[in-house]
């Protein structure tokens, strides 16, 4: 079976860090994908890992462990701007490069 | 640059009526394309997902089907809607071989 765990919410004071984390099962793995997805909006794609270790992106961070199925997405100097849900996806074995998505985590940055 | 169409924005439909969503992919050939749907508040499922012209596989059984009579063309279809098949549709598409999607605006759709 597959299954992608995220926090349901969060909340965060503007300028502060935070970390969203991430836990699957998958039949395989090939890569994880976070995404940012403001209310109403679609989905835009943040950050990529298929290895394990930390990609940095400017103010958005994203770590991978495949050993323990762990990923979380860290974003520093938080701004009003970065409320909304950060979606964490999967990809498993099989082709077609199919993403499989957790529930999301609301984010709301409060002053 | 590649881009991609999806329309309407927001759609309402009575029970028992047809569907058809369509979505179109610019600047790139033989895309992979998806339809997802995201009911409130939740995450998004994988409805179908199409690697070439007539090529459709579904994830979930449902009352919705998808067609794609072209290489840049996904079409989501229903013949008689249902309450339940209200939500936010999404369609995206990746390049081969590399996994991330990159997602239409959406199209939000009410059954009444």
């Amino acid at each position: 079976g597959q299954n992608i765990d995220q926090p349901t919410e969060m909340t965060a004071t503007e300028g502060a860090i935070v970390q969203i984390n991430c836990t699957y099962q998958t039949s395989g793995f090939n890569g994880l994908f976070w995404y940012q997805q403001h209310a109403g909006e679609a989905p835009t794609f943040l950050s990529y890992n298929v290895l394990d270790g930390l990609e940095e992106k400017g103010r958005f961070s994203s770590f991978l462990s495949r050993s323990k199925g762990y990923s979380y997405l860290l974003l520093k100097e938080l701004q009003m701007k970065d409320s909304a849900s950060y979606l964490c996806a999967v990809r498993g074995s099989g082709g077609y490069n199919k993403l499989i998505f957790g529930a999301g985590t609301r984010l709301a940055v409060h002053p | 640059s590649q881009t991609i169409h999806q329309w309407p924005a927001t759609l309402v439909q009575p029970v028992g009526s047809p569907l058809s969503l369509e979505c179109t992919v610019e600047g790139t050939s033989n895309p992979n394309l998806y339809w997802y749907r995201q009911a409130a508040g939740r995450g998004l499922q994988l409805l179908f997902y199409s690697v070439g012209i007539g090529q459709i596989s579904s994830e979930v059984p449902q009352n919705l089907s998808a067609s794609r009579p072209q290489d840049r063309q996904f079409i989501l279809s229903s013949k008689k809607l249902l309450l339940s098949d209200s939500g936010f549709y999404l369609c995206a598409w990746s390049v081969k071989g590399r996994g991330e999607a990159f997602f239409g605006q959406g199209t939000r759709l009410t059954v009444v």
